[in-house]
């Protein structure tokens, strides 16, 4: 019940085409939902973060769509560049005990 | 503003081992998370300090253990090392519980 399950795990999308990874969790006491982006040889950077009362958040190219009904979300990354070329986590925590449960993650590969 | 930093960047060690890493969290933070980020098992929680007091622990042995000082850095301890502790360990800081946490660049632990 912890668990925060990511797809696809792997991703090729051509330059200015849309990415999109998908996450479903079960624990409903989750409460805060980030994402975060990994270039090799880094740590895990703040992409962008919902909470269960926002159905969607933009920021910039990227836009996280939150179904609490369905217990999923999704990040869409719009005009994807070379540069977006990361791996992606998404996660969830909640206030109580405050720990990030990840996703497994996704490689995400845009063609030039 | 200075993120969160980690040292050292990497580690050779042999089973039985002992190892101290550490964290500074960034100014202005005072909780402290540790994460472990191995192969095949993703990110996992470790550890939650805040305020100098473990708030909470993952599914991770007692040879996993740590503590958080005054200035509100933090050191990670692992006892008698095995092989499969062999990861990059991940430190992230926010400004209190319930908060975004960001993420250090990470130790990269190797056990021989």
């Amino acid at each position: 019940q912890q668990q925060v399950k990511q797809s696809p795990q792997s991703l090729i999308v051509q330059k200015g085409g849309i990415s999109i990874i998908n996450c479903a969790y079960e624990n409903t006491a989750f409460d805060y939902f980030p994402w975060y982006q990994q270039f090799p040889g880094k740590g895990p950077a703040l992409l962008i973060a919902i909470r269960p009362d926002v159905s969607e958040k933009k920021e910039g190219r990227f836009t996280i769509s939150f179904n609490k009904s369905a217990k999923q979300f999704s990040l869409h990354i719009m005009d994807s560049q070379p540069g977006d070329s990361a791996t992606y986590f998404c996660a969830a925590s909640m206030a109580r005990d405050d720990k990030i449960i990840f996703g497994k993650g996704t490689r995400l590969h845009i063609l030039p | 503003e200075a993120g969160v930093t980690q040292s050292p960047t990497h580690l050779i060690k042999t089973r039985g081992q002992q190892v101290t890493l550490r964290c500074s969290p960034i100014s202005g933070h005072t909780s402290v998370y540790w994460y472990q980020q191995a192969l095949g098992l993703g990110l996992q929680f470790l550890l939650w300090y805040d305020e100098g007091e473990e708030r909470n622990r993952g599914n991770f042995p007692p040879r996993f253990s740590g503590r958080q000082f005054p200035n509100y850095s933090s050191e990670l301890n692992v006892n008698a090392l095995e092989l499969e502790d062999s990861a990059l360990y991940l430190c992230a800081s926010s400004i209190g519980a319930n908060q975004p946490q960001h993420f250090g660049d990470g130790t990269r632990l190797s056990i021989l």
